[in-house]
């Protein structure tokens, strides 16, 4: 079965640079979760978007931003990187519309290297 | 204090042994709950979701709900060294998830 993709799978910025992170929900998949997950931690939820409009937010920094498109597929846009955004992102999608259940699948992850 | 509570472990079992694991929560408007397996460095991945008090049965998976203590918990029977992992517990609102800190499994050959 198809999966939730995200690209790239490894990025390393420097300091004060921008980055961006894709994620491909899964086909039919209305909705999707950005989340942060440092090394140790759990995952911190960052944003979700149901049918291209936020529905919720968490502890996104202000650089950050995000987006659906049409296709659904989604953007985060990360600003002013700091040593401290080093981090797995994952990006979860699930299926909201006509079933109401609310379980999530993750993609792979980006991992991002702020040097 | 932590939303979502789990012992950190590891919890250390043997092959075929039965594993439990346990995670409590402090808000009680909480509707849906999860149990992700994640092994270092790669994604959490969903094994179990449940939804009503009770127990729910999948394969070797035993989820068990009781909302009124906002006690989760699994069980994993017939335990393997491919089990070996750390397992995330996270509670739902319908839209974001609250994970806890996990609880690391070790299953010895």
């Amino acid at each position: 079965a198809a999966g939730v993709i995200q690209s790239p799978r490894h990025l390393i910025k420097e300091k004060r640079e921008t980055a961006t992170l894709k994620c491909y929900p899964i086909p039919r998949h209305d909705t999707v979760y950005w989340y942060q997950q440092g090394p140790g931690q759990d995952p911190q939820f960052l944003i979700s978007f149901y049918e291209k409009m936020q529905s919720d937010k968490g502890s996104i920094p202000d650089r950050f931003s995000a987006q659906q498109f049409s296709d659904y597929h989604s953007e985060l846009n990360m600003s002013s990187l700091e040593l401290g955004d080093s981090a797995l992102y994952f990006c979860a999608s699930s299926l909201k519309s006509f079933h109401s259940t609310y379980e999530q699948y993750f993609g792979p992850g980006t991992r991002l290297t702020v040097t | 204090q932590k939303e979502v509570e789990q012992n950190s472990g590891p919890l250390s079992v043997p092959e075929g042994a039965i594993a439990s694991l346990n995670c409590t929560y402090s808000d009680r408007g909480s509707q849906s709950f999860f149990w992700y397996r994640q092994y270092s460095g790669k994604s959490p991945e969903l094994i179990m979701f449940i939804y009503s008090n009770g127990d729910k049965e999948d394969g070797r998976f035993t989820a068990q709900l009781n909302k009124a203590s906002q006690y989760v918990s699994l069980l994993i029977r017939d335990s393997q060294p491919s089990d070996s992992a750390t397992y995330l517990c996270a509670v739902g609102d319908f839209q974001k998830l609250v994970f806890g800190t996990g609880t690391r499994l070790l299953v010895s050959p």
